[in-house]
């Protein structure tokens, strides 16, 4: 079963808007983080932005902001004010394990593809 | 600090031939981990490592071995390559396995004929 569903292959935005990126998680596991991640076309996995499962404010880091509903098992990132260089591939990831069992395996959905328009 | 380091950029292997994907981070991570990249199936976790002398599978450990005999290099071995291995393969390390910012190297981009 899929742990970290994405299901929006492509988005588009109109520059200095904002836009929103769907992310959905399944696991039972009481302390997980959430994540996201840009892949720009150049590749590389540039870090975004961190939520853990225990925290209570959403988080942000300057115009991106994370989304958390944990009933829903959601996590969608906020892009504000888009930009033409936030067009790239975005993954959405979770971190399970912890605890005991010291095991600490990341997921990743299959990335919402946005292009920025001027 | 060079960061998470990776070699080849690029390599070209034959069905059946045996290679290292070298991996090397100068950051004193206690977390590595290897990734490949499929198009349009985001990135799956190979092996991971939680410290020097432990390594754990992940979710696609078929054909790979991987060790750990230093904090710094964690190196990927190809046993006996098939084309089901053509991929993008990305290393990771974070500064302790429960930190919240991974850190990529910048990929090795793997064929194999």
């Amino acid at each position: 079963a899929q742990k970290i569903t994405q299901t929006q292959p492509g988005m588009f935005v109109q520059e200095k808007e904002a836009v929103t990126l769907d992310c959905t998680y399944d696991t039972s596991d009481p302390s997980y983080g959430l994540f996201w991640y840009k892949q720009p076309s150049s590749g590389e996995m540039i870090f975004l932005i961190y939520q853990g499962s225990y925290d209570q404010q959403n988080a942000t880091e300057g115009r991106y902001s994370l989304n958390f509903q944990k009933a829903r098992k959601s996590a969608n990132l906020v892009i504000s004010a888009s930009q033409l260089g936030d067009s790239a591939m975005y993954f959405c990831a979770m971190r399970e394990g912890g605890g005991t069992s010291g095991t600490y395996k990341y997921i990743f959905g299959t990335g919402t593809r946005l292009k920025v328009l001027a | 600090n060079a960061g998470v380091t990776q070699t080849p950029k690029f390599q070209v292997l034959k069905t059946g031939q045996s290679m290292t994907l070298q991996c090397a981070q100068d950051m004193n991570h206690e977390y590595m981990s290897w990734y490949r990249q499929d198009p349009g199936m985001g990135l799956r976790l190979i092996h991971y490592s939680v410290g020097a002398g432990i390594t754990d599978q992940g979710e696609v450990p078929n054909g790979y071995n991987v060790s750990r005999s230093t904090t710094e290099d964690f190196p990927l071995r190809l046993l006996s390559a098939a084309p089901s291995q053509t991929s993008v393969y990305f290393c990771a390390s974070t500064i302790r396995r429960d930190s919240y910012e991974q850190y990529f190297g910048p990929g090795t981009r793997l064929t194999v004929t």
